[in-house]
C-alpha cells in the first residue's frame, strides 16, 4: 500500500516569510495529492490539491508542486501570516489514500 | 455544503467499556471513513466502507468493529476499550475512495 512521508514535523517562520512542507509517497499509481489544514479544534479541510498531469498549482499565496518521477510534492505558502498557522497534512491517493504525519506551522507576528 | 457530524465531541469511558462513535453525512456519499489522530502519527485509518453494509479494514483495525446498516450513517464501536486506545477520532465521507475526504468535527475519547 501506499506510504507517505512529510517533513519537517514543526515549522516556525517569521509573519512575512515563506513556508515549505515537502512529502514523499511510495506508490507510483498514486494521482491525486491534496492537502489539508487543521486549525487548532477543527476538522481538517482540503485547502489545494493536484492531480498527476499537472506539474504546479497555484492558488493566491499557496502553491503545490509535484514530481512524479522523484514521487514527491511539496506545499509553499508565501507572505505567510498569523492565520496560516496549524497543522497541515500532506495525502497522496490512487486506490486509497494515506496521509502523513503532519507539519506544526506556526507564524510569529 | 457537506455536513459531517459525529455524535459526540468529548466522550470519557472506563476500561473494558463498549464504546459506540457515530458519524452521519448528508451529501450521499457512497464512501465513509474513521481516522484516529496521534500526535506525531497523523490520520492512521481505521476502517472504510464503500456502500452499505460492506467494509473493509485499514491500517490499524485490532480491537475495532464498524457497521454501515444506512447509507448515511457508519458508526465505530470499540467492542472493549482499552486505555491505549484513548486518541481523537475523526469521520469522513468522500464520493469515490480516493477522492477529496470531508471531515467531522472530531471526538476525543478518553479511556480511564
Amino acid at each position: 500500500g501506499e506510504n507517505v512521508e512529510q517533513h519537517p514535523s514543526t515549522l516556525s517562520v517569521q509573519e512575512g516569510d515563506s513556508a515549505v512542507i515537502k512529502c514523499t509517497y511510495s506508490d507510483s499509481a498514486s494521482n491525486y495529492f491534496p492537502w489539508y489544514k487543521q486549525e487548532l479544534g477543527k476538522r481538517p479541510q482540503l485547502i489545494i490539491d493536484i492531480r498527476s498531469n499537472v506539474g504546479e498549482k497555484k492558488d493566491q499565496r499557496i502553491a503545490v508542486t509535484l514530481n512524479k518521477t522523484a514521487k514527491h510534492f511539496s506545499l509553499h505558502i508565501t507572505e505567510t501570516q498569523p492565520e496560516d498557522s496549524a497543522v497541515y497534512f500532506c495525502a497522496a491517493s490512487g486506490n486509497d489514500m494515506r496521509f502523513g504525519a503532519g507539519t506544526r506551522l506556526t507564524v510569529k507576528p | 455544503d457537506v455536513k459531517v457530524t459525529q455524535s459526540s465531541r468529548y466522550l470519557v469511558k472506563r476500561t473494558g467499556e463498549k464504546v459506540f462513535l457515530e458519524c452521519v453525512q448528508d451529501m450521499d456519499h457512497e464512501n465513509m471513513f474513521w481516522y484516529r489522530q496521534d500526535p506525531g502519527l497523523g490520520l492512521r485509518l481505521i476502517y472504510f466502507s464503500y456502500d452499505v453494509k460492506m467494509k473493509e479494514k485499514g491500517d490499524i483495525p485490532e480491537g475495532y468493529s464498524v457497521s454501515r446498516e444506512k447509507k448515511e450513517r457508519f458508526s465505530l464501536i470499540l467492542e472493549s476499550a482499552s486505555t491505549n486506545q484513548t486518541s481523537m477520532y475523526l469521520c469522513a465521507s468522500s464520493l469515490r475512495v480516493s477522492d477529496e475526504k470531508f471531515f467531522g468535527p472530531g471526538t476525543r475519547l478518553t479511556v480511564l
